[in-house]
């Protein structure tokens, strides 16, 4: 089965600096890498994906890349703001479930 | 359009009793998810079901736990004869297909055993 992996496990950045949060993956198979923001006492939220037929996404201030040949995925956040603290998790699937990595803990410092 | 709602948020249950966690996917979506997050810890995967059928279950304990998603209603968790280690949240998602598509999750149910 897939195993994905994520770090760091925390980061702590200021206010108006960027973010990066990289994961491996094992399966070869896999072709889908979400990425959820969780808030303390909250569902996970999807807030970008990438597929395997795309190297870069970009949505407004939050960046996904992919390298399909290393196994490896990351996300970008720019000029983090406050809100932006949160627990991320990526995610890798193949034909069934997402696995998901072990969460980063961002804190933005204002 | 609603999301996925997960029903109760909190439930405390004795020792010995069952607990039923009970997830309504988003309008449209046929296959259904559940997680287990210890606090401080990611999400585990549980079980994998479409209608009427279990899909995965390789992240089920091999006793006391159940699930079950019929062609009416919810999809359904239980877990029978809870011990304190089953305290956690427990996560719904959906999706409208298999595999590489978007899944989303509902606000989990918060089990807490005392």
């Amino acid at each position: 089965g897939e195993n994905v992996e994520q770090h760091p496990s925390t980061l702590s950045v200021q206010e108006g600096d960027s973010a990066v949060i990289k994961c491996t993956y094992s399966d070869s198979a896999s072709n889908y890498f979400p990425w959820y923001k969780q808030e303390l006492g909250k569902g996970p939220q999807l807030i970008i994906d990438i597929r395997s037929n795309v190297g870069e996404k970009k949505d407004q201030r939050i960046a996904v890349t992919l390298n399909k040949t290393a196994k490896h995925f990351s996300l970008h956040i720019t000029e983090t703001q406050p809100e932006d603290s949160a627990v991320y998790f990526c995610a890798g699937t193949g034909r069934r479930a997402l696995t998901f990595g072990s969460g980063t803990r961002l804190q933005v410092q204002p | 359009n609603a999301g996925v709602m997960q029903n109760p948020r909190h439930l405390v249950r004795r020792r010995g009793q069952e607990a039923r966690l009970r997830c309504s996917p988003m309008k449209g979506h046929s296959h259904v998810y559940w997680y287990r997050q210890l606090p401080e810890e990611g999400l585990k995967f549980m079980v994998y079901l479409q209608k009427e059928n279990i899909i995965d279950e390789s992240g089920m304990p091999k006793e006391r736990f159940s699930a079950e998603f019929p062609k009416e209603g919810p999809s359904i968790l239980r877990i029978q004869q809870v011990v304190r280690g089953d305290s956690a949240a427990y996560f719904c998602a959906s999706s409208p297909e298999q595999g590489n598509t978007e899944a989303f999750f509902g606000q989990g149910t918060r089990l807490t055993v005392v």
